[in-house]
């Protein structure tokens, strides 16, 4: 139990679908990650949340949407995907991301299939 | 731009001890981790460098030396459990963790 859960684990969407991704964490942090990974690539940043509020954007595409109510729950919204999105999603928690020293606990992540 | 380079693969016997490098270049930084990640599964921290020198945590270690860029992760007395990807990640200036595209490690009996 990494006290980051993630769901739905598995999602097979057609690219003029909308779907969400949902992330909660357990662990009191104050910061909330979107990765991507693909295979055999390094993990890709998308977006970061410090105390509810976005601080970091990297140039991810708009068909890509991020949501964070509160410290606890994350969610990525997915509307008109294309194939090459096809990845695993990773969320990851933190204490203050200003900080060197704290390290990231990831969730198991949600495998997405885009057909 | 900002790069981490490891292997993307490597082999060693059960019981064995192997070394896995990193090399980093990045704009700044501000310590370097080492993640394990078995397949399907999500990344585990497995450790934290920031000051140059060896930090030992049980049968596994981490090397940093900042002038050169390098890092290394070496696991002793290997089981078939250690089989997994090991991801090294540098923060940036930014306090940003630039990712490696991870080693994936294989051990034979």
């Amino acid at each position: 139990e990494t006290g980051v859960t993630q769901t739905p684990r598995h999602l097979v969407m057609g690219m003029t679908n909308k779907k969400s991704l949902k992330c909660e964490q357990h662990l009191g942090h104050n910061a909330m990650y979107w990765y991507k990974q693909s295979a055999k690539k390094p993990l890709e940043l998308m977006f970061v949340y410090s105390l509810e509020e976005r601080v970091e954007n990297n140039s991810v595409p708009s068909r890509f949407s991020p949501e964070c109510p509160n410290s606890s729950h994350l969610f990525l919204h997915l509307h008109t995907l294309q194939p090459e999105d096809s990845a695993l999603y990773l969320c990851a928690s933190s204490q203050d991301p200003g900080d060197s020293a704290y390290e990231q606990y990831f969730g198991p992540g949600t495998r997405l299939t885009v057909t | 731009g900002q790069n981490i380079d490891q292997p993307t693969e490597m082999t060693a016997t059960e019981g064995a001890i192997v070394q896995i490098n990193c090399t980093y270049q990045t704009s700044g930084f501000n310590g370097l981790f080492w993640y394990q990640q078995h397949a399907g599964e999500a990344p585990t921290f497995l450790s934290y460098n920031v000051l140059d020198g060896l930090e030992e945590k049980g049968r596994f270690s981490s090397f940093l030396s900042r002038s050169k860029g390098y890092s290394y992760l070496l696991l002793k007395e290997l089981q078939m459990k250690d089989s997994a990807s090991y991801l090294c990640a540098v923060k940036d200036s930014n306090y940003q963790l630039i990712w490696g595209a991870g080693t994936k490690l294989i051990i034979k009996p």
